[in-house]
């Protein structure tokens, strides 16, 4: 069984810290994604990578970056946490022909 | 770029009846439609997908349709139980499903006993 964990499940950070959210995959494949979640707005593309040290933007990137020196990690920072981060974080893995793995996400809260 | 709507947002059925989840998607190139299942405090997990070369997959009580002239596919689930509550997720990939999808927003399905 291929495996993605999310090193953290619950997270609670302060307004202006630097957040890191660690990501881990055993399937030796290329692909991963971060993902947010929010009640009423299903899941939200935040960044991927397609190979060590690639990334690409998805759909929300604002306030994100992310880092990946080897293949079988993906962080996600968030550079100056805001309450409105306060979300539900996915981490996902894929390879070829078959759909994605996710983690089982981790909840940050900004206070 | 790709757009995928789902629906009902809320889906309540009686334990025996079947369930239906529609979504539809904007672009024509997509051939790839999986969907997830969530579970209360878990990540999603993949429980049935389907490519644009076939129009309908089974496995046990779950089934997945898909008519690309329309640009429509659903989940039905029969006999439902109270284990198959959860929120649902459906989504499309123009990629084939090893690249970046687009989700739609989630039914969540809840089975009385």
């Amino acid at each position: 069984d291929v495996k993605v964990t999310q090193s953290s499940r619950y997270l609670v950070k302060r307004t202006g810290e630097k957040v890191f959210l660690e990501c881990v995959q055993d399937m030796d494949h290329e692909n991963m994604f971060w993902y947010r979640q929010d009640p009423g707005l299903g899941l939200r593309l935040i960044y991927f990578s397609y190979d060590v040290k690639m990334k690409e933007k998805g759909d929300i990137p604002e306030g994100y970056s992310v880092s990946r020196e080897k293949k079988e990690r993906f962080s996600l920072i968030l550079e100056s946490a805001s309450t409105n981060q306060t979300s539900m974080y996915l981490c996902a893995g894929t390879g070829d022909n078959y759909g994605y793995t996710f983690g089982s996400g981790t909840r940050l809260t900004v206070v | 770029g790709e757009n995928v709507e789902q629906h009902p947002s809320t889906l309540s059925v009686q334990e025996g009846d079947s369930a239906v989840i529609k979504c539809t998607y904007s672009d024509s190139a997509s051939n790839y439609f999986p969907w997830y299942k969530q579970e209360l405090g878990k990540g999603p997990q993949l429980i049935i997908d389907i490519r644009s070369n076939v129009g309908e997959k089974k496995d046990q009580r779950i089934a997945v349709t898909l008519n690309k002239t329309a640009k429509h596919f659903s989940l039905h689930i029969t006999e439902t139980q109270p284990e198959d509550s959860a929120v649902y997720f459906c989504a499309a990939s123009t990629q084939g499903g090893s690249e970046k999808l687009v989700f739609g927003k989630g039914t969540k399905l809840t089975v009385n006993p």
